[in-house]
């Protein structure tokens, strides 16, 4: 597609419950990353997928957060046994992973979490 | 830990009137640094990505400078518009871990 595509735009869930969040990066591009901005705070990182290397998990907050890309296709970020702090706005971003390449952000997932 | 400072938290600028704030990150192990513009309601937009020491960035009205060895940058916007108020990111790319970190961001306000 034209831009980095992210799924859902909102989305509403129980504490306890499992979400998942979907990005779609610019096709060809080998770098994503995943942030979050929880309210009042700034863009925070989760995770770095660069084409098959192995992922950059550094930023993952608990063990209950996961993420997956198959090659340089769509990623989802997985929470599990989601918590009231899990709340916020989550960012995808993709690039062309060249040293000048800037990132290109999705609209975000907001996940508010009851 | 990577540590990325941004100030002013926020700024509050006449219209016509320039502004400057800063960006402050580790001088060592630069691979790049990214200014970021992020309007309300939107996604974030890249500014400029900077990748030398010296380096200076010029888009219209916004202009940016790097200084890698001591691990500062500026962004400069000149003759303030009220379309310029948005909150300015900068990250940092670390060469060694690759990722990209962000600033808190400085929150810019243009008063007609």
């Amino acid at each position: 597609g034209a831009g980095v595509s992210q799924s859902p735009s909102n989305k509403v869930t129980e504490k306890g419950k499992d979400v998942e969040l979907r990005c779609d990066p610019i096709s060809g591009h080998t770098a994503l990353y995943w942030y979050r901005q929880r309210l009042g705070q700034g863009l925070e990182f989760l995770i770095y997928f660069q084409g098959n290397s192995a992922p950059d998990k550094s930023g993952l907050p608990s063990d209950r957060f996961s993420a997956e890309r198959t090659g340089e296709s769509v990623s989802t970020l997985t929470i599990q046994r989601t918590q009231q702090e899990d709340s916020a706005v989550y960012l995808c971003a993709s690039s062309s992973g060249l040293l000048t390449g800037e990132l290109f952000f999705g609209e975000g997932s907001r996940l508010t979490v009851l | 830990i990577l540590n990325v400072e941004q100030s002013p938290q926020s700024l509050h600028v006449q219209e016509g009137d320039s502004t400057n704030f800063t960006c402050s990150f580790p001088s060592s192990n630069f691979y790049a640094l990214h200014w970021y513009r992020w309007e309300t309601a939107k996604s974030p937009e890249a500014l400029f990505v900077m990748t030398l020491n010296g380096d200076e960035k010029k888009k219209g009205r916004i202009s940016a400078t790097l200084n890698t060895k001591e691990g500062y940058s500026y962004l400069y916007i000149k003759g303030s518009q009220p379309e310029d108020s948005a909150t300015y990111l900068c990250a940092f790319h670390d060469s060694s871990a690759s990722k990209i970190i962000f600033g808190s961001g400085t929150r810019l306000s243009i008063r007609p």
